[in-house]
């Protein structure tokens, strides 16, 4: 049983360029979170998707963007990169009926420099 | 005011031995959840344990075990007979509310356990 996989793993990108991550949910899952984790630091939430819609949304610019699709897999875009974007980024997926006390599956993380 | 506080930057603790790891929370919501992670030098975040603010009953999964006082507003983990590969980040975790508007999860800074053969 497939766990939660993210792709790329690495990448560097340069200032004022863009970025996509991609993100597989658990098998059976319906939920996808996104985290950015800064270096020495506790992750922090981006957004939330379910049923293919932005369903919670924490403190970050409309720079990042997400979508999910129909099989629940998920991507996250983000804009105009900066060199504050340099970070873990985690996906965690979900069952819907189970996010209040059921534990959240993350994936190992895109690691992102922005030089 | 911080949400999660995580107080201990990083821990040392002898194999086989029993070692807390604190964590204090801030909320004025009834309704809360706490959660503790490992996350490994690979990054993968992994779910140890959880409460909630209703539970009576202290959580336990295995070795670990979740010493909840609610008055205090600490959910500190203990984890007991420590293994090599318990050497880890530990975040503690909060969800405040349930419903719409409750799905996030914030966390504290971590703490670094570092377990000594």
């Amino acid at each position: 049983d497939a766990g939660v996989t993210q792709s790329p793993t690495h990448l560097i990108k340069t200032r004022g360029q863009q970025v996509t991550l991609r993100c597989s949910p658990k098998s059976g899952h319906d939920t996808v979170s996104w985290y950015q984790q800064a270096l020495g630091q506790g992750p922090q939430f981006i957004f939330q998707y379910y049923e293919e819609e932005e369903r919670q949304r924490g403190n970050f610019p409309d720079r990042f963007s997400g979508h999910q699709f129909p099989n629940y897999s998920s991507e996250l875009n983000v804009n105009a990169l900066l060199l504050g974007d340099s970070a873990l980024y985690l996906c965690a997926s979900s069952l819907a009926g189970r996010l209040y006390t059921g534990e959240l599956f993350f994936g190992e993380g895109s690691r992102l420099t922005v030089l | 005011a911080q949400k999660i506080t995580q107080t201990q930057p990083g821990m040392f603790v002898q194999e086989k031995e029993a070692v807390t790891l604190d964590c204090t929370y801030d909320t004025s919501d009834p309704s809360y959840g706490l959660f503790w992670y490992k996350q490994p030098s690979s990054g993968e975040m992994i779910f140890l344990i959880y409460q909630g603010s209703y539970d009576q009953q202290n959580a336990t999964e295995g070795r670990y075990s979740l010493n909840f006082q609610k008055a205090r507003k600490s959910a500190n983990l203990v984890i007991s007979a420590s293994q090599l590969g318990d050497s880890a980040m530990y975040f503690c975790a909060m969800r405040e509310g349930s419903g719409a508007g409750s799905y996030q999860l914030t966390f504290g800074k971590g703490t670094k356990l570092s377990v000594i053969p």
